[in-house]
């Protein structure tokens, strides 16, 4: 596509709920990342991907949280046990190129998660 | 946690005026950009400035570096209405893969 896509674009699910929120990137992009964001905050960084690989996941705040990149291409965030904290914007970014190397990164528009 | 913050928080100018955002960071980087996102979701990339660059200019858009006081700059010129948005520098810390948003500038342009 011509750009970065996620899908869905809102979610709500209640608490103690399994959600998996799905990123399709720039055809090409080797790196992937996934941000989230509350109201009036900057991006919060979650887990960077080059390729298949997480090169980083330092951002992820606990164990219910987990990014799966297969094929390099798509990419899952699952959040396991959701609470009515991880309600935020959920973003996906794209790049040609991650590291010394990078390019600009395309952001998706972004899923909504609602916790109730 | 946050690397780059930037000043001012919030920022109010008369349609026409330049608009001057500051962005300050903690390590030592490989590149910074800057974004700007409206109301909603999306970010959009507005520059992108590595770190043996000093100034880059793109449209009406001027981004300086100094790496020695770790510091970035983003001018508008000319701010029209539809400049209104949040605008962020985000940085690659200790030249790490990963990219660190600051909290961002809500910058409101009046008619």
């Amino acid at each position: 596509g011509a750009g970065v896509s996620q899908t869905p674009s809102n979610k709500v699910t209640e608490k103690g709920k399994y959600v998996e929120l799905r990123c399709d990137p720039i055809s090409g992009h080797t790196a992937l990342y996934w941000y989230r964001q509350s109201l009036g905050q900057g991006p919060e960084f979650l887990i960077y991907f080059q390729g298949t690989g997480a090169a980083d996941d330092s951002g992820l705040p606990n164990d219910r949280f987990f990014a799966v990149r297969p094929e390099g291409s798509v990419s899952t965030l699952k959040i396991q046990r959701t609470e009515r904290g991880d309600s935020a914007v959920y973003l996906c970014a794209s790049s040609l190129r991650g590291g010394t190397g990078r390019t600009e990164a395309f952001f998706g528009q972004g899923t909504r998660l609602t916790v109730v | 946690s946050q690397q780059g913050e930037e000043d001012p928080q919030a920022l109010s100018i008369q349609e026409g005026e330049n608009a001057t955002m500051n962005c300050s960071y903690k390590t030592s980087i490989n590149n910074l950009q800057w974004y700007r996102q409206n109301s909603g979701r999306g970010l959009v990339h507005l520059i992108l400035i590595r770190s043996n660059e000093r100034e880059k200019h793109s449209g009406r858009l001027r981004v300086t570096l100094d790496t020695s006081k770790k510091s970035s700059s983003l001018l508008i010129t000319a701010s029209r209405a539809a400049d209104t948005a949040s605008y962020f520098c985000a940085t690659d810390p200790n030249r790490d893969d990963k990219i660190i948003f600051g909290k961002g500038t809500r910058l409101h342009i009046l008619p």
